[in-house]
């Protein structure tokens, strides 16, 4: 099992809106910054998200990051066939002194 | 661009110790945490640990005890070893850089992956 919590699977329409949610505890999530990840099939991750909700340079503002105690969304707007790929969460564990990633959840764009 | 290449043995016998190199292009490894994750096929990602130029390192506790991490900088490269392997071990290894100080679970930069398999 993962520290941190994911739905396995989300599904949504090409032009929809998909939030993923993250779960975690307070001495992650609660207290450290978060952040997302898309990993298309056969490919390194790719980080969309960092300190919660600051995206880097050349990701596009469909992809949106937030964080509420101790858990936290990314957020995708007008859905894309291209969007379809597992999205992770991460966060610094405080406790274990360690980086603790969410299972994964994978999106599927019908 | 910065870039990120893994290298070594694709093949590792149980019980002995995988070994991986990354070496980093377009940009000093002496400016960031660098750090290793794992990915076992079909299944989520595992932060093995992190590294930094002066020789500092954080272990995932889980790993803790087999493994070791290092950097050379006159080679601007940092590597990886998991000693007494076993079929658990068996997973594509990435290497990536963390750029924030603020976020340490922020990889901007990765590898594209090497696979490593345990196997006699």
């Amino acid at each position: 099992q993962s520290v941190l919590t994911q739905p396995p699977s989300v599904s949504a329409t090409p032009g929809q809106k998909v939030t993923i949610s993250c779960s975690g505890s307070s001495s992650n999530i609660g207290n450290n910054y978060v952040s997302w990840y898309q990993q298309l099939p056969g490919t390194a991750p790719k980080l969309l998200i960092y300190d919660s909700n600051k995206r880097p340079s050349g990701i596009p503002d469909r992809f949106s990051g937030s964080k509420s105690g101790t858990s936290a969304t990314l957020g995708i707007t007008g859905l894309q066939t291209g969007d379809e790929a597992d999205y992770y969460c991460g966060a610094w564990d405080s406790s274990l002194s360690a980086v603790v990633f969410g299972g994964g959840t994978k999106l599927t764009v019908l | 661009q910065v870039q990120l290449q893994e290298s070594g043995p694709g093949l590792v016998k149980p019980s002995e110790t995988l070994s991986l190199t990354c070496t980093v292009s377009g940009d000093s490894i002496s400016s960031y945490y660098w750090t290793w994750i794992r990915q076992p096929a079909g299944k989520g990602l595992e932060w093995i640990g992190r590294t930094y130029s002066s020789g500092s390192t954080n272990y995932n506790p889980s790993l803790k005890s087999r493994v070791t991490m290092s950097v050379d900088t006159s080679k601007n490269q940092f590597s990886l070893k998991v000693t007494s392997v076993t079929a658990a071990d068996t997973a594509v290894y990435y290497c990536a850089r963390a750029p924030y100080s603020s976020s340490w679970s922020a990889f901007d930069i990765w590898g594209q992956g090497t696979m490593v398999t345990v196997s006699s």
